[in-house]
């Protein structure tokens, strides 16, 4: 099946700061979402981002789908974004099973 | 617009004993997903449904898992008997469609604990 590989791992900043979240995957896409999963361990939806550029408030995201990649960017980082971002592919091809990476752990400081 | 709702949402139980879990997914969405989770892990699909069909089951021990979504709407996930491995979040998600292009909706989720 298609593999979903997430960097970095975790990530540490100070309130104010910016950071970019990377998803790469193996195969064509139909859909590829962003997530934010809170301490409660919701997962909220993002962006809905199979391909081009998106933004909302500080968050923006980009999904380069022939370089089978996607970018979510967080500019002036808030201790509310702290948390697990989840990024999600459907294949293309017929098997719309929606594939999760293992996500990146951000702690933002006060 | 409501949302994807799930209960319980805390279980403790112990291990050789049977749980269910109930979804209830957003109105008028005709796909229906349960995920697994693990502590530190991203969700893995156990079972998708298109209407009250099985789309797909490949990742659900069906050993000791079942699911079932009756009438097309509410959907039901059952353990038995459980294992300590079964620890875990048990997350039901929906979208309008299975054909690609949807955007996910995702319930609280429900919190399992097998001692």
């Amino acid at each position: 099946g298609i593999q979903v590989e997430q960097s970095p791992p975790d990530l540490i900043l100070q309130e104010g700061a910016n950071s970019t979240l990377r998803c790469n995957f193996s195969d064509s896409v139909n859909n590829l979402q962003w997530f934010h999963q809170n301490p409660w361990g919701q997962l909220i939806n993002l962006f809905y981002i199979p391909s081009g550029t998106k933004q909302n408030g500080r968050l923006s995201a980009t999904t380069v789908a022939t370089e089978r990649y996607s970018l979510l960017y967080i500019s002036s980082s808030q201790t509310t974004d702290s948390g697990v971002y989840f990024c999600a592919v459907e294949p293309s091809g017929g098997s719309y099973i929606p594939t999760f990476g293992r996500g990146t752990s951000l702690i933002v400081h006060p | 617009e409501a949302g994807v709702a799930q209960s319980p949402r805390y279980k403790i139980i112990e291990k050789r004993q049977s749980v269910a879990f109930w979804c209830n997914p957003i109105s008028g969405h005709a796909t229906l997903y349960w995920y697994q989770q693990i502590l530190g892990q991203g969700p893995k699909l156990l079972i998708q449904f298109q209407n009250n069909g099985v789309v797909d089951d490949s990742q659900l021990p069906k050993d000791r898992f079942s699911a079932e979504r009756l009438k097309g709407v509410d959907s039901t996930l059952k353990i038995q008997p459980a294992k300590l491995e079964d620890s875990a979040v048990y997350l039901c998600a929906s979208s309008r469609t299975g054909t690609g292009g949807n955007t996910i909706y995702f319930g609280e989720g429900s919190w399992l604990t097998v001692v």
